[in-house]
């Protein structure tokens, strides 16, 4: 069974940092491009960043470029999210998810979904 | 950026009547990169059409997905109780993903 899960999130400080992980099982990990998405409180959904498999084809959302830091360690079957400089706005939930098919270099499409882990960004 | 523009924004219905969701993209999206999500309250999102019109694996037959270029089409021919959700579009094209701002579709 393929399963994500998620873990990191908390509550923290405008201008801090925290590292999300979303560990990964039941799939060839290395071979699948991977996204952060986030949903803050009763909004819809934002994509925030993909990898591909390989770790070499990187993207970001505009709103999150230069702050947040995706990467994976296909060693440990783990994504990352290192997301600094945090801002009010920032608070979510945040879903990993993985990339329908290994063909594809981007996540373009994602079929199986973590549970998420809340990231409170509040003073 | 490609922006998806989704409606109605909620679309009341009763149970055995047909649901039509549009998604419109602000510039030509590629068929094989659009997708729709279902989401229910404190649940993840779950892939239903990919390709813009095949059904991910599980998902009824009154479930389908058609359109191209800008404009996309969900249709749920006859609403079933557990229907009642929130759906997304989504799209990737140019290295960047974005969705649409989805259309809840609730018991009337």
């Amino acid at each position: 069974e393929v399963q994500l899960l998620e873990s990191g999130g908390g509550l923290v400080q405008p201008g801090g940092s925290l590292r999300l992980s979303c560990a990964v099982s039941g799939f060839s990990f290395s071979s699948y491009a991977l996204s952060w998405v986030r949903q803050a409180p009763g909004k819809g959904l934002e994509w925030v960043s993909g990898i591909s498999g390989s770790g070499g084809w990187i993207s970001y959302a505009d709103s999150v470029k230069g702050r947040f830091t995706i990467s994976r360690d296909n060693s440990k079957n783990t994504l990352y999210l290192q997301m600094n400089g945090l801002r009010v706005e920032d608070t979510a939930v945040y879903y990993c998810a993985k990339s329908l098919t290994s063909s594809w270099t981007a996540p373009a499409t994602m079929d199986v979904w973590g549970q998420g882990t809340t990231v409170t960004v509040s003073s | 950026e490609v922006v998806l523009t989704q409606s109605p924004g909620t679309l009341s219905l009763s149970p055995g009547e047909r649901a039509t969701l549009s998604c419109r993209a602000s510039q030509s999206v590629s068929s094989s990169y659009l997708a729709w999500y279902q989401q229910k309250p404190g649940q993840a999102p779950r892939l239903f059409i990919y390709g813009a019109s095949t059904r991910a694996t599980g998902i009824p037959d009154r479930f389908s997905g058609s359109g191209s270029g800008t404009d996309f089409t969900l249709t749920i021919s006859r609403l079933e109780p557990e229907d009642f959700a929130v759906y997304y579009c989504q799209q990737y094209g140019n290295s960047r993903l974005s969705f649409g701002g989805g259309t809840k579709v609730e018991i009337k």
